[in-house]
């Protein structure tokens, strides 16, 4: 069970769109639709964002959006915000009953 | 929205073990799933374990299984989780996650306990 490997970091200014990537095995990422994607912001607990891969749970702004292609899953978030900044987390399930995060992707507003 | 609330902080020493727990309601325990979830100090989040609805399925991440175990009580609507034959390397805050039956997703998590195993 490796981690699922993000970029270290993605930025963008206000408006802007960027997407953060999620690149895992046809063991995790490739063999199930069942992505998910937290937020995180310092000292908090994590914060569903997308789950299976791309729905949105109740309260989340629609400006995330989640999508997959083969081992590797995206999440989208335009018209970026201030409020975006903050470490976000990719995780597949990876069979049996087990689940492997990916390696977070700080996302910083200029 | 499901309440979980975990434990304080522990501090022990290379080699002790430690006790988890996490408070839910007698619902929660028979519809979701718990999982523990930990992050290192500056690090990502690892997932570590998961008890199944019934508490019939345990399942444990690779690295760790033989050192951690997840168990629950049904009296006390609560899940622990024991790690053993600690070290630095666990020094961490753990998180308890609850998982509706099959969405294969955290929706709530608890606001995590702080371990430091040090000498």
């Amino acid at each position: 069970q490796s981690a699922l490997t993000q970029p270290a970091s993605v930025s963008g200014s206000p408006g802007q769109s960027i997407t953060v990537s999620c690149t895992g095995t046809s063991s995790d990422v490739g063999g199930f639709n069942l992505v998910s994607w937290y937020q995180q912001h310092p000292g908090k607990a994590p914060k569903v964002m997308i789950y299976q891969v791309n729905k949105r749970p109740s309260g989340v702004s629609n400006r995330f959006s989640g999508s997959k292609s083969g081992n590797t899953a995206s999440l989208t978030i335009s018209g970026l915000q201030a409020e975006d900044e903050a470490d976000y987390y990719c995780c597949s399930y990876a069979g049996g009953s087990s689940y492997v995060f990916g390696t977070g992707t700080r996302v910083t507003v200029l | 929205q499901v309440q979980l609330v975990q434990s304080g902080a522990e501090v022990k020493k290379p080699g002790a073990s430690v006790t988890l727990s996490c408070k839910t309601s007698a619902n929660t325990l028979t519809t979701h799933y718990i999982h523990w979830v930990r992050q290192a100090p500056g690090q990502g989040l690892e997932w570590v374990a998961i008890i199944s609805p019934g508490g019939d399925v345990t399942d444990y991440a690779q690295r760790l299984q033989g050192r951690v175990t997840i168990n629950r009580d049904i009296i006390t609507s609560t899940v622990y989780l024991d790690v053993s034959s600690l070290t630095s390397e666990d020094t961490a805050v753990y998180y308890c996650a609850s998982e509706v039956a099959k969405t294969s997703y955290f929706d709530d998590w608890g606001l995590g306990t702080l371990v430091t195993v040090s000498s």
